[in-house]
């Protein structure tokens, strides 16, 4: 089976930065996503990690350890837009996508 | 617009009836999932089709069913509804099988009363 954590709730300021970690267990992997969801509306894709290291697009940027079971998210230069939940999906050797309770993170003025 | 379409938006049943959900996906993309999002609950994975056939199977539970038909939209249908199916249930599509970035619908919010 697989299993995936990340923190529940972050707490951020505008204008700062901000990272979101996860760790996950799972057979198989097969790729690691990041994506955003406002409130009531639909997840949107952020970014993909297959291999180690920092994958970079703008002010996000989302980093990868296979060995560790580890990636984080990391928000620059916050805005109050980016108030929102951020998923962590993993992928498994079965084609499934696993998501990731999400963390819900609120940008304060 | 993610370009994948979902129908309908919101659907008000009762306990014990069956409702069918609608998904068209983005054109070119042959996969399309369908997961459950519960009231202060993950994204749980339902079932995948890939161009068709059934591809991977979550959590379903017996009493839902779904299907991809020839022109690649799908149907996912819930039956002998209980007040615990209430969510909003959203269809994705992607290009590939896998390792593609899945694109959403906007969800349709079940309630069950």
């Amino acid at each position: 089976g697989q299993n995936i954590d990340q923190p529940t709730e972050m707490t951020a300021t505008e204008g700062a930065i901000v990272q979101i970690n996860c760790t996950y267990q799972t057979s198989g992997f097969n790729g690691l996503f990041w994506y955003q969801q406002h409130a009531g509306e639909a997840p949107t894709f952020l970014s993909y990690n297959v291999l180690d290291g920092l994958e970079e697009k703008g002010r996000f940027s989302s980093f990868l350890s296979r060995s560790k079971g580890y990636s984080y998210l990391l928000l620059k230069e916050l805005q109050m837009k980016d108030s929102a939940s951020y998923l962590c999906a993993v992928g498994n050797a079965g084609n499934m996508l696993t998501f990731g309770g999400g963390t819900r993170l609120m940008v304060k003025p | 617009d993610s370009g994948v379409t979902q129908t309908p938006k919101h659907l008000i049943t009762a306990t014990g009836q069956r409702v069918t959900l609608r998904c068209s996906p983005r054109s070119g993309d042959l996969s399309v999932y369908w997961y459950q999002q519960s009231l202060d609950q993950g994204l749980q994975f339902l079932i995948q089709y890939y161009n068709g056939e059934e591809r991977a199977k979550g959590n379903i539970l017996e009493r839902f069913s779904a299907q991809q038909f020839p022109d690649l939209h799908s149907e996912l249908n819930l039956s002998s509804l209980e007040l615990g199916d209430s969510a909003l249930y959203f269809c994705a599509s992607s290009v590939g099988a896998y390792n593609s970035p899945l694109h959403f619908g906007n969800g349709t919010r079940l309630t069950v009363t």
